[in-house]
């Protein structure tokens, strides 16, 4: 399989851990995104990188969220302290740059990681 | 980014073309009209994009509007595999910097057979 994966696909911590999730994106992708989904909604941009660099950070992005992408290939998301408004599916998703795309980076998403903070 | 308006909900017949609108009364030159769909426990996919002329691919055709105000997502036969929630979205396509996607709640799509 050759598409993005995540893991873990479920993770139940208590309120005040701190949880990491792992993202490994399309081989050839440089540009990585993060989403958060709450039930009933769409999903929401958290952060995205192209190659290592941190390009572009939401405000829904708190200080207790960090997102690396330390070699351009695979990233973690961490939230410190987990509160139980953090409980969302999250997810990811890789593109090419829109260049080698033909001018249009379609993104190719995970099936999330559902965190449930108790 | 623009604002999309979509159905809540919509029902379909299988084997029956299905027609999802969407109103972006607000969409500026530059927007791209995207479609993603979520299928049940699993993360959205690229359904199919266009700027202003009508796009037809393997899953579905896009028909703007002459004014770009609306769009309809056309399914020309429906399959119980296409019970999903379609979003809407526009895009700004800053000459190939183009990044975030801004979903909506999108239409819930319920196919009966």
């Amino acid at each position: 399989d050759t598409g993005v994966s995540q893991d873990p696909r479920h993770k139940i911590t208590k309120r005040g851990q701190n949880v990491t999730f792992r993202c490994d994106p399309i081989s050839e992708h440089n540009r990585l995104y993060w989403y958060r989904q709450t039930l009933g909604q769409g999903p929401e941009f958290l952060t995205y990188f192209q190659n290592e660099a941190q390009l572009e950070k939401s405000r829904l992005l708190s200080d207790r969220f960090s997102a690396e992408r330390p070699k351009g290939s695979f990233s973690t998301l961490e939230i410190q302290r987990t509160e139980q408004g953090d409980s969302a599916m999250y997810l990811c998703a890789s593109s090419f740059p829109p260049r080698l795309a033909g001018g249009y980076n379609e993104q190719f998403f995970g099936p999330g990681t559902r965190l449930t903070v108790l | 980014d623009a604002k999309t308006t979509q159905p809540n909900s919509m029902e379909s017949n299988e084997e029956e073309p299905v027609h999802l609108p969407c109103n972006h009364s607000t969409i500026s030159g530059t927007d791209y009209i995207h479609w993603y769909r979520q299928l049940p426990s699993q993360g959205p996919e690229y359904v199919i994009h266009g700027l202003t002329s009508n796009v037809n691919n393997r899953m579905a055709s896009l028909a703007i509007a002459e004014d770009r105000k609306s769009s309809t997502l056309i399914l020309h036969r429906a399959t119980l595999r296409d019970a999903a929630v379609y979003y809407c979205i526009l895009r700004v396509s800053y000459g190939g910097a183009t990044n975030k996607l801004i979903f909506g709640t999108g239409t819930l799509l319920a196919v009966q057979p």
